[in-house]
Protein backbone atom coordinates (compact mmCIF):
# COMPACT_ATOMS: atom_id res chain seq x y z
CA UNK A 1 0.00 0.00 0.00
CA UNK A 2 1.05 3.35 -0.64
CA UNK A 3 -0.54 4.90 1.98
CA UNK A 4 -1.44 8.59 1.18
CA UNK A 5 -0.05 10.26 -1.55
CA UNK A 6 -0.02 13.96 -2.57
CA UNK A 7 1.18 15.92 -6.26
CA UNK A 8 2.91 17.87 -6.83
CA UNK A 9 5.96 18.11 -4.10
CA UNK A 10 6.45 21.27 -5.14
CA UNK A 11 5.47 24.48 -6.65
CA UNK A 12 6.05 27.77 -7.52
CA UNK A 13 2.87 30.32 -8.27
CA UNK A 14 2.81 33.94 -9.04
CA UNK A 15 0.08 35.96 -6.84
CA UNK A 16 -3.21 35.53 -8.41
CA UNK A 17 -2.78 32.42 -9.98
CA UNK A 18 -4.56 28.67 -9.49
CA UNK A 19 -3.39 25.67 -9.10
CA UNK A 20 -4.95 22.13 -7.82
CA UNK A 21 -3.39 20.12 -5.02
CA UNK A 22 -3.90 15.87 -5.18
CA UNK A 23 -4.33 13.69 -2.49
CA UNK A 24 -4.91 9.89 -2.64
CA UNK A 25 -5.17 7.16 -0.40
CA UNK A 26 -5.17 3.66 -0.81
CA UNK A 27 -6.55 2.76 3.04
CA UNK A 28 -10.27 3.19 2.25
CA UNK A 29 -10.53 5.86 4.46
CA UNK A 30 -14.02 7.77 4.70
CA UNK A 31 -11.96 10.99 7.06
CA UNK A 32 -9.92 12.96 4.54
CA UNK A 33 -8.10 16.03 5.77
CA UNK A 34 -5.94 19.41 4.40
CA UNK A 35 -3.74 21.04 7.14
CA UNK A 36 -1.33 23.90 6.30
CA UNK A 37 1.83 23.93 8.46
CA UNK A 38 3.80 27.20 9.04
CA UNK A 39 6.85 28.10 11.74
CA UNK A 40 5.95 28.18 15.04
CA UNK A 41 2.25 27.40 14.64
CA UNK A 42 1.75 23.61 14.65
CA UNK A 43 -0.56 21.82 11.79
CA UNK A 44 -3.46 23.90 11.10
CA UNK A 45 -6.90 22.29 9.19
CA UNK A 46 -7.72 23.88 6.64
CA UNK A 47 -10.93 21.48 4.98
CA UNK A 48 -11.69 18.47 6.05
CA UNK A 49 -14.29 15.56 4.86
CA UNK A 50 -16.18 13.05 5.99
CA UNK A 51 -16.88 10.78 3.37
CA UNK A 52 -17.25 11.04 -0.73
CA UNK A 53 -19.39 13.70 -1.55
CA UNK A 54 -19.20 15.77 1.77
CA UNK A 55 -16.67 18.69 2.92
CA UNK A 56 -16.18 21.02 5.76
CA UNK A 57 -14.66 24.35 6.68
CA UNK A 58 -11.37 23.89 8.76
CA UNK A 59 -10.08 26.34 11.28
CA UNK A 60 -8.49 28.28 8.10
CA UNK A 61 -10.45 27.90 5.15
CA UNK A 62 -10.93 31.43 3.66
CA UNK A 63 -9.01 31.53 0.01
CA UNK A 64 -9.44 27.44 -0.50
CA UNK A 65 -11.42 25.26 -1.66
CA UNK A 66 -11.75 21.09 -1.83
CA UNK A 67 -13.68 18.35 -3.74
CA UNK A 68 -14.32 15.02 -2.86
CA UNK A 69 -15.83 13.29 -6.05
CA UNK A 70 -14.16 10.17 -5.16
CA UNK A 71 -14.02 8.19 -1.64
CA UNK A 72 -9.86 7.91 -2.59
CA UNK A 73 -9.14 11.36 -3.70
CA UNK A 74 -9.25 14.72 -1.79
CA UNK A 75 -8.44 17.88 -3.87
CA UNK A 76 -7.62 21.33 -2.70
CA UNK A 77 -7.89 24.29 -4.88
CA UNK A 78 -6.47 27.63 -4.85
CA UNK A 79 -8.22 30.18 -7.25
CA UNK A 80 -6.08 32.81 -6.87
CA UNK A 81 -2.78 32.61 -4.87
CA UNK A 82 -1.50 35.05 -2.65
CA UNK A 83 2.20 34.97 -0.54
CA UNK A 84 -0.02 34.33 2.80
CA UNK A 85 -0.80 30.39 1.17
CA UNK A 86 2.92 30.40 1.01
CA UNK A 87 3.12 27.27 3.15
CA UNK A 88 3.43 23.47 3.43
CA UNK A 89 0.60 21.49 2.92
CA UNK A 90 0.10 18.31 4.06
CA UNK A 91 -3.15 15.80 3.49
CA UNK A 92 -4.54 13.33 6.08
CA UNK A 93 -6.74 10.52 6.38
CA UNK A 94 -8.72 8.67 9.11
CA UNK A 95 -10.49 5.72 9.34
CA UNK A 96 -13.56 7.58 11.36
CA UNK A 97 -13.25 10.68 13.46
CA UNK A 98 -11.75 9.01 16.83
CA UNK A 99 -8.71 7.10 14.37
CA UNK A 100 -5.68 7.64 14.05
CA UNK A 101 -4.61 10.16 11.22
CA UNK A 102 -2.21 8.95 8.60
CA UNK A 103 -0.44 11.70 6.52
CA UNK A 104 1.04 12.13 3.35
CA UNK A 105 4.58 13.61 2.60
CA UNK A 106 3.39 17.09 2.29
CA UNK A 107 3.72 19.97 -0.53
CA UNK A 108 5.55 22.71 -0.37
CA UNK A 109 4.18 25.76 -2.25
CA UNK A 110 5.98 28.93 -2.18
CA UNK A 111 3.44 32.22 -3.69
CA UNK A 112 5.66 35.08 -5.12
CA UNK B 1 -12.47 25.03 21.77
CA UNK B 2 -9.82 22.59 22.36
CA UNK B 3 -6.37 23.92 22.47
CA UNK B 4 -2.71 22.38 23.03
CA UNK B 5 0.52 23.61 24.67
CA UNK B 6 4.08 22.67 24.41
CA UNK B 7 5.79 24.77 26.51
CA UNK B 8 9.26 24.43 24.95
CA UNK B 9 10.35 25.21 21.62
CA UNK B 10 13.36 23.14 21.63
CA UNK B 11 14.81 20.26 23.85
CA UNK B 12 17.90 19.14 24.11
CA UNK B 13 19.23 15.87 25.40
CA UNK B 14 22.34 13.92 25.51
CA UNK B 15 22.32 10.12 23.60
CA UNK B 16 21.44 7.43 26.69
CA UNK B 17 19.88 10.21 28.66
CA UNK B 18 16.54 10.09 29.46
CA UNK B 19 13.78 12.53 27.58
CA UNK B 20 10.58 14.83 28.04
CA UNK B 21 8.88 16.27 25.75
CA UNK B 22 5.95 18.09 27.28
CA UNK B 23 2.39 18.55 26.42
CA UNK B 24 -0.39 19.89 28.12
CA UNK B 25 -4.22 20.69 26.51
CA UNK B 26 -7.68 21.72 27.08
CA UNK B 27 -11.00 20.56 26.01
CA UNK B 28 -14.98 20.58 26.72
CA UNK B 29 -15.25 16.88 27.34
CA UNK B 30 -12.76 13.59 27.30
CA UNK B 31 -9.93 13.86 25.44
CA UNK B 32 -8.09 11.87 23.21
CA UNK B 33 -4.66 12.68 22.70
CA UNK B 34 -1.95 11.73 20.44
CA UNK B 35 1.99 12.65 19.70
CA UNK B 36 2.98 12.84 16.02
CA UNK B 37 7.29 12.66 14.92
CA UNK B 38 8.40 14.79 11.83
CA UNK B 39 11.14 14.25 10.32
CA UNK B 40 13.00 16.73 8.08
CA UNK B 41 11.26 17.12 4.62
CA UNK B 42 8.76 14.28 5.98
CA UNK B 43 5.21 13.90 6.76
CA UNK B 44 3.92 13.47 10.32
CA UNK B 45 4.35 9.93 11.59
CA UNK B 46 1.86 8.28 14.50
CA UNK B 47 3.81 7.16 18.07
CA UNK B 48 1.21 6.50 20.01
CA UNK B 49 -2.49 7.64 21.35
CA UNK B 50 -4.66 7.78 24.68
CA UNK B 51 -8.26 7.01 23.99
CA UNK B 52 -9.24 6.14 27.58
CA UNK B 53 -7.98 3.41 30.03
CA UNK B 54 -3.90 3.06 31.28
CA UNK B 55 -3.05 6.47 32.04
CA UNK B 56 0.69 5.09 30.92
CA UNK B 57 0.52 4.71 26.82
CA UNK B 58 3.38 2.85 24.99
CA UNK B 59 4.55 3.43 21.05
CA UNK B 60 6.65 3.32 18.76
CA UNK B 61 10.42 3.18 18.57
CA UNK B 62 10.45 2.83 22.29
CA UNK B 63 8.51 6.14 22.93
CA UNK B 64 5.59 6.39 25.98
CA UNK B 65 3.66 8.75 27.33
CA UNK B 66 1.56 9.76 30.57
CA UNK B 67 -1.88 10.79 31.00
CA UNK B 68 -2.14 12.80 34.11
CA UNK B 69 -6.08 14.52 34.00
CA UNK B 70 -5.36 16.98 37.16
CA UNK B 71 -2.69 18.34 35.35
CA UNK B 72 -4.11 17.84 31.72
CA UNK B 73 -0.71 16.84 30.70
CA UNK B 74 0.49 14.29 28.28
CA UNK B 75 4.24 14.29 27.97
CA UNK B 76 6.31 12.38 26.00
CA UNK B 77 8.77 10.17 27.35
CA UNK B 78 11.87 7.69 26.62
CA UNK B 79 14.01 6.04 28.75
CA UNK B 80 17.97 5.87 26.53
CA UNK B 81 17.38 8.68 23.70
CA UNK B 82 19.40 8.40 20.66
CA UNK B 83 20.50 10.13 17.95
CA UNK B 84 18.24 9.20 15.70
CA UNK B 85 15.19 10.17 17.94
CA UNK B 86 15.98 14.04 16.67
CA UNK B 87 13.08 15.22 15.34
CA UNK B 88 10.33 17.94 15.30
CA UNK B 89 7.39 16.56 17.75
CA UNK B 90 4.26 17.59 18.01
CA UNK B 91 0.92 17.10 20.52
CA UNK B 92 -2.28 16.73 19.46
CA UNK B 93 -5.83 16.67 21.29
CA UNK B 94 -9.60 16.40 19.96
CA UNK B 95 -12.64 16.58 22.10
CA UNK B 96 -14.04 13.57 22.68
CA UNK B 97 -17.18 14.23 20.59
CA UNK B 98 -15.69 16.50 17.58
CA UNK B 99 -13.93 16.00 14.25
CA UNK B 100 -11.13 17.81 14.76
CA UNK B 101 -8.06 17.38 15.90
CA UNK B 102 -6.10 20.45 16.99
CA UNK B 103 -1.99 20.36 17.20
CA UNK B 104 0.70 21.85 18.96
CA UNK B 105 3.29 24.24 17.96
CA UNK B 106 5.99 21.67 18.03
CA UNK B 107 8.97 20.85 19.93
CA UNK B 108 12.28 20.55 17.93
CA UNK B 109 14.08 17.46 19.79
CA UNK B 110 17.84 17.49 19.61
CA UNK B 111 19.63 14.70 20.81
CA UNK B 112 23.81 14.85 20.32
CA UNK B 113 26.45 12.21 20.76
Amino acid sequence: NAGVTQTPKFRVLKTGQSMTLLCAQDMNHEYMYWYRQDPGMGLRLIHYSVGEGTTAKGEVPDGYNVSRLKKQNFLLGLESAAPSQTSVYFCASSRGYQETQYFGPGTRLLVL
Amino acid sequence: AQSVAQPEDQVNVAEGNPLTVKCTYSVSGNPYLFWYVQYPNRGLQFLLKYITGDNLVKGSYGFEAEFNKSQTSFHLKKPSALVSDSALYFCAVRDGGGNKLVFGAGTILRVKS
